[in-house]
């Protein structure tokens, strides 16, 4: 079956530009997570949408950063004016477990995006 | 503050051999855990997880044993082959929270054959 979905696969920006990264989930999972690894660090959370909940914005490093889930599906993770620090690889990943549910349910990632801010 | 520390930031074990990967977390409501493998280029992907009811969990080659009271848990691989050779992310969650896992930051497995 269809895995979690991430394009671009790879996107070189200038720094300043803004940046939209796209995630298709899994068809019927209700959760979905935006996380991002810099070079040399583990998975930094970012954002969590589940169903139709507020997101979680937590994570997220300062106002440039911003995203939204249209219809319970796509997602998008827009980065205004991109500063150097910014290059990462951002993965997408989603999950069929409910907000508050008793079983856990593991994340399935995409491939991810690697941004180079230049 | 790193509430899931991965220390060793890679391993070298010979093929064969067992593999013991260590995650450490601070946070006591902490109650799920799980690891996830990374190949270059490609995300995670789930390999194992245990709740905190238990302190094994086996799958085929790979066991994680968790210590509550030493809030530790540890991955083995036996024998270790050298599909192996990855990153293993430790992460956890609440499940009282919101579910979000935390990760570590990797170990940098190699199995040499």
């Amino acid at each position: 079956g269809a895995g979690v979905s991430q394009s671009p696969s790879n996107k070189v920006t200038e720094k300043g530009k803004d940046v939209e990264l796209r995630c298709d989930p899994i068809s019927g999972h209700t959760a979905l997570y935006w996380y991002r690894q810099s070079l040399g660090q583990g998975l930094e959370f970012l954002i969590y949408f589940q169903g139709n909940s507020a997101p979680d914005k937590s994570g997220l490093p300062s106002d440039r950063f911003s995203a939204e889930r249209t219809g319970g599906s796509v997602s998008t993770l827009t980065i205004q004016r991109t500063q150097q620090e910014d290059s990462a690889v951002y993965l997408c990943a989603s999950s069929s477990l409910g907000h508050g549910a008793k079983v856990d349910s593991p994340l399935h990632f995409g491939n991810g995006t690697r941004l180079t801010v230049t | 503050d790193q509430q899931v520390k991965q220390n060793s930031p890679s391993l070298s074990v010979q093929e064969g051999r067992i593999s013991i990967l260590n995650c450490d977390y601070t946070n006591s409501m902490f109650d799920y855990f799980l690891w996830y493998k990374k190949y270059p280029a490609e995300g995670p992907t789930f390999l194992i997880s245990i709740s905190s009811i238990k302190d094994k969990n086996e799958d085929g080659r790979f066991t994680v044993f968790l210590n509550k009271s030493a809030k530790h848990l540890s991955l083995h691989i036996v024998p270790s082959q050298p599909g192996d050779s990855a990153v293993y992310f430790c992460a956890a969650s609440a499940s009282g929270g919101s579910y979000i896992p935390t990760f570590g930051r990797g170990t940098s497995l190699i199995v040499h054959p």
